[in-house]
């Protein structure tokens, strides 16, 4: 089975400013990793996506992340937030051998003025 | 080329009444799957369908779910008789499939209320 954790439900950061929003993930087979944003009343946008290869993928928004195996960990940054990047925010995993999305439980961003 | 289509946005049903969601998928896309958020958590997946085929319902509860995807006309997720725990955002998602992966494109959900 597999599961995903984000130990951060909540992160407030002021404007300009550089974030972090932390992932892990448990599992007994590879994994493809996601990261996708949910602004208020709408769907989930796809921010970035870890297939294979650099374990540095750039995403849009200017966000990226970093896929590190011995860690289990997919964590997301962006080195300067903007007012507008305030939503929640997923990392989910899939199996190579579904097609199904398994998501955290998510963080809220909150950037401030 | 529309995105995903999910319809009503918002439903308000009573206890004890039906609500059936409507997905269509992105053209081209004949793979669709429905996941709920529940009030402050993340989504769960609950079904995967093909044209006229549930491939996992894994993440159906067992009782009053239903989700069908016709050869024609939208992929239809049916709750019957609704209790308040039913209150939730659901998301449907399509994707074109195939051997290698490909991105799922997610609706902006259908808002369900039980009063």
């Amino acid at each position: 089975a597999q599961s995903v954790t984000q130990l951060d439900s909540q992160v407030p950061v002021f404007e300009e400013a550089p974030v972090e929003l932390r992932c892990n993930y448990s599992s007994s087979v590879s994994v493809y990793l996601f990261w996708y944003v949910q602004y208020p009343n709408q769907g989930l946008q796809l921010l970035l996506k870890y297939l294979s290869g650099s374990t540095l993928v750039k995403g849009i928004n200017g966000f990226e992340a970093e896929f590190n195996k011995s860690q289990t960990s997919f964590h997301l940054r962006k080195p300067s937030v903007h007012i507008s990047d305030t939503a929640e925010y997923f990392c989910a995993v899939t199996p190579l051998n579904t097609d199904k999305l398994i998501f955290g439980t998510g963080t809220r961003l909150q950037v401030f003025p | 080329n529309a995105g995903v289509m999910q319809n009503p946005r918002h439903l308000v049903r009573r206890r004890g009444q039906e609500a059936r969601l409507r997905c269509s998928p992105m053209k081209g896309h004949s793979h669709v799957y429905w996941y709920r958020q529940l009030p402050e958590e993340g989504l769960k997946f609950m079904v995967y369908l093909q044209k006229e085929n549930i491939i996992d319902e894994s993440g159906m509860p067992k009782e009053r779910f239903s989700a069908e995807f016709p050869k024609e006309g939208p992929s239809i997720l049916r709750i019957q008789q609704v209790v308040r725990g039913d209150s939730a955002a659901y998301f449907c998602a399509s994707s074109p499939g195939g051997s290698l992966y490909t991105e799922a494109f997610f609706g902006q959900g259908t808002r369900l209320t039980v009063v």
